[in-house]
């Protein structure tokens, strides 16, 4: 079956570098993204990375993905502030319905 | 529109009573996509539109839950004798063609039943 679990809480100091961490189950996913969710705010695409890539870089942020492991992670450097938000890890087969995870929050410490 | 519209935003209602939640896509995108996020969990998919056909309603939880998409643009969400368990943030999304990868949410409606 379908599904994505990750870790729900992570705090992490201003300036360092924050790491989520995901795991999936369908080995046939086409798609795997990262999507972050503001208070107020609607769902942001963040990134998304194609299944048979293990790597993609996008300004501060940073997507491996090990496909023998089903394991992606999200690497976001310098946190700032502006970065507390709820992470969600997601999956998809292409045009049809993405499978997200819980959702990790991220709190930043001053 | 400059993105998905959903209205209302907000709808409290009583259990047993019907309610609509209506989605605005994209100007131009054909696909369109409903969610359910409850407090503390990730969305989950509900329905998957292409067009004015439902591609995909495997995610509709049981038959209270019903969508249209009668000319392939705004969409409709209708939900029958409305349960408490109902209570959730419904979240519209579209895409040009078809995409996940270029699907872009809506700020939901937020439904509470009583």
């Amino acid at each position: 079956g379908e599904d994505v679990e990750q870790s729900l809480f992570l705090s992490v100091r201003e300036g360092d570098s924050s790491v989520i961490n995901c795991t999936y189950t369908d080995s046939s996913s086409t798609y795997l993204y990262w999507y972050k969710q503001e208070p107020g705010a609607g769902l942001q695409l963040l990134t998304y990375i194609f299944s048979n890539m293990d790597m993609k870089q996008d300004q501060r942020l940073t997507v491996l993905l090990n496909k023998k492991d089903k394991h992606l992670s999200l690497r976001i450097a310098d946190t700032q502030t502006g970065d507390s938000a709820i992470y969600f890890c997601a999956e998809s087969m292409g045009e049809d319905k993405i499978i997200f995870g819980k959702g990790t929050r991220l709190h930043i410490l001053p | 529109g400059a993105g998905v519209s959903q209205t209302p935003s907000n709808k409290v209602t009583e259990k047993g009573k019907y309610v609509e939640l209506r989605c605005d896509p994209i100007s131009g995108h054909t696909a369109l996509y409903w969610y359910r996020q409850s407090l503390g969990q990730g969305p989950e998919f509900l329905i998957y539109f292409q067009g004015t056909g439902a591609a995909d309603d495997s995610g509709l939880p049981n038959d209270r839950f019903f969508a249209v998409r009668p000319e392939g643009s705004v969409s409709t969400l209708k939900i029958q004798r409305t349960e408490r368990g109902d209570s959730a943030v419904y979240l519209c999304a579209s895409s040009l063609t078809g995409g996940a990868t270029e699907a872009f949410f809506g700020q939901g409606t937020r439904l509470t039943v009583v």
